[in-house]
């Protein structure tokens, strides 16, 4: 049983910090990692993948991960109250399937 | 260019019944994914159809199924209904699996069954 888990929070920051998002998977032939944004009553949109060790930048977001320790993590910088919402995290296998398997999500409050 | 769209928004069944949601994915994908979302948890992979077939499938039973058709929109069935079906039902398009960057969820079909 492939798991992929998040701390479910709620992660509270103030208005310009850092906001820093964990994930850790069980499966060590994963191979892609993707961070989904879930506003409120809505359906997730893509924030970043990524595939090898070490961090990926766009913008005022960055994913890092380390295969070694099973952990991807998402940093937003500069967090800003338009940033509260669930931050989920979906791990692919990529050995002979392509199934994506989701986290339950952290829930991230950006207050003013 | 209308991005992925499902239909209906929302439905309400009774246990027992079945039930058709759709999907219509962007356009120059051909790749449909679906997902079941219960209150406060993460998408659930149900099944994936490319070339008007079911390439990859979840944990799901048989009472899922679904469908692809020519212009890549697609159909997800759920048979004899059960309470804990209750969930959004999410699509997803892209091109390609893993999905890259080019990969869009619908707005989803909140199922509510009584």
């Amino acid at each position: 049983q492939k798991e992929v888990e998040q701390n479910s929070g709620p992660l509270s920051v103030p208005e310009g910090a850092i906001a820093s998002l964990n994930c850790t998977y069980s499966d060590r032939g994963s191979q892609s990692f993707f961070w989904y944004r879930q506003y409120s009553g809505k359906s997730p949109e893509l924030i970043m993948f990524i595939y090898s060790n070490g961090d990926k930048e766009d913008g005022r977001f960055t994913a890092q991960l380390n295969k070694a320790s099973q952990y991807v993590s998402l940093l937003i910088r500069d967090s800003q109250p338009s940033d509260s919402a669930t931050y989920l995290c979906a791990v692919w296998e990529a050995r002979g399937s392509y199934i994506p398997t989701f986290g339950r999500g952290t829930s991230l409050i950006v207050h003013p | 260019d209308a991005g992925v769209t499902q239909s209906p928004t929302h439905l309400i069944k009774t246990r027992g019944q079945q039930v058709t949601l759709r999907c219509s994915p962007k356009s120059g994908h051909d790749t449909v994914s679906w997902y079941q979302q219960a209150l406060g948890q993460g998408p659930q992979f149900i099944f994936q159809y490319y070339e008007e077939e079911e390439r990859q499938r979840g944990n799901f039973p048989d009472r899922f199924s679904g469908h692809q058709f020519p212009n890549y929109s697609s159909e997800l069935n759920v048979n004899a209904l059960l309470l804990g079906d209750s969930a959004l039902y999410l699509c997803a398009s892209s091109s390609g699996i893993p999905p890259g960057d080019e990969q869009f969820f619908g707005p989803g079909t909140r199922l509510t069954v009584l």
